[in-house]
């Protein structure tokens, strides 16, 4: 079956520390992947994609993921997170031209 | 500012009512979505248009009906609905053609009384 796991439901972490948000896909999921973020009250926005090239890829305000085809991962990791950064991630990835498979979400608390 | 816009943003209706959400896409795509976000829940995919015409009905209840006039709008008509369809709506739209970036409205948010 297709799918894309996201296993932490919550992550607290402190200002100014690191955190890796994780997301796992099934081999049957095409491997475009992506990340969104979806703040309180709003919809998503897309924080950050893969499509092909570099494996590694950057959004403007820090974050990065890297494509891992051998672990059919594609974890999101921030070295310094803010305050700001409180909101809750979405992993999803494509099977097709409109099937979107989303995770269920992980909420990043960042405490001060 | 996102480029799809859904209103209305908040929206209470009884079990009996007959509501409808509007999304616009100002975006030039030809494909428009409606998920539905609950509580602890993955978001669902319900419909999807590509060039006006439906490509995806995932199972949705015909309390939900569609309505795609143009590219640009999508409509999601409400009737008789029950008190667990009170959820976050979201439009989003594409272009339909490859793997492709999906963008979201801000989502509109509807409670069954």
């Amino acid at each position: 079956a297709q799918s894309v796991t996201q296993l932490d439901s919550q992550v607290p972490v402190f200002e100014e520390a690191p955190v890796e948000l994780r997301c796992n896909y099934s081999s049957s999921v095409s491997v475009y992947l992506f990340w969104y973020v979806q703040y309180p009250n709003q919809g998503l926005q897309l924080l950050l994609k893969y499509l092909s090239g570099s494996t590694l890829v950057e959004s403007i305000n820090g974050f990065e993921a890297e494509f891992n085809k051998s672990q059919t991962s594609f974890h999101l990791r921030k070295p310094s997170v803010h305050i700001s950064d409180t909101a809750e991630y979405f992993c999803a990835g494509t099977s097709g031209t409109y099937k979107y498979i989303f995770g269920t979400g992980t909420r990043l608390k960042v405490l001060a | 500012e996102t480029g799809v816009t859904q209103t209305p943003r908040h929206l209470v209706m009884g079990m009996t009512n007959k509501k409808s959400l509007k999304c616009e896409q100002h975006l030039g795509h030809n494909a428009m979505y409606w998920y539905k976000q609950s509580a602890k829940k993955p978001l669902e995919l319900m419909f999807v248009y590509n060039f006006k015409e439906q490509t995806e009905n995932n199972s949705v209840p015909s309390r939900f009906s569609p309505e795609c006039p143009n590219s640009s709008h999508l409509f999601l008509h409400l009737h008789t609905l029950q008190p667990e369809d009170s959820a976050l709506y979201l439009c989003a739209s594409s272009w339909g053609q490859g793997p492709d970036t999906i963008y979201f409205g801000e989502g509109s948010w509807l409670t069954v009384v």
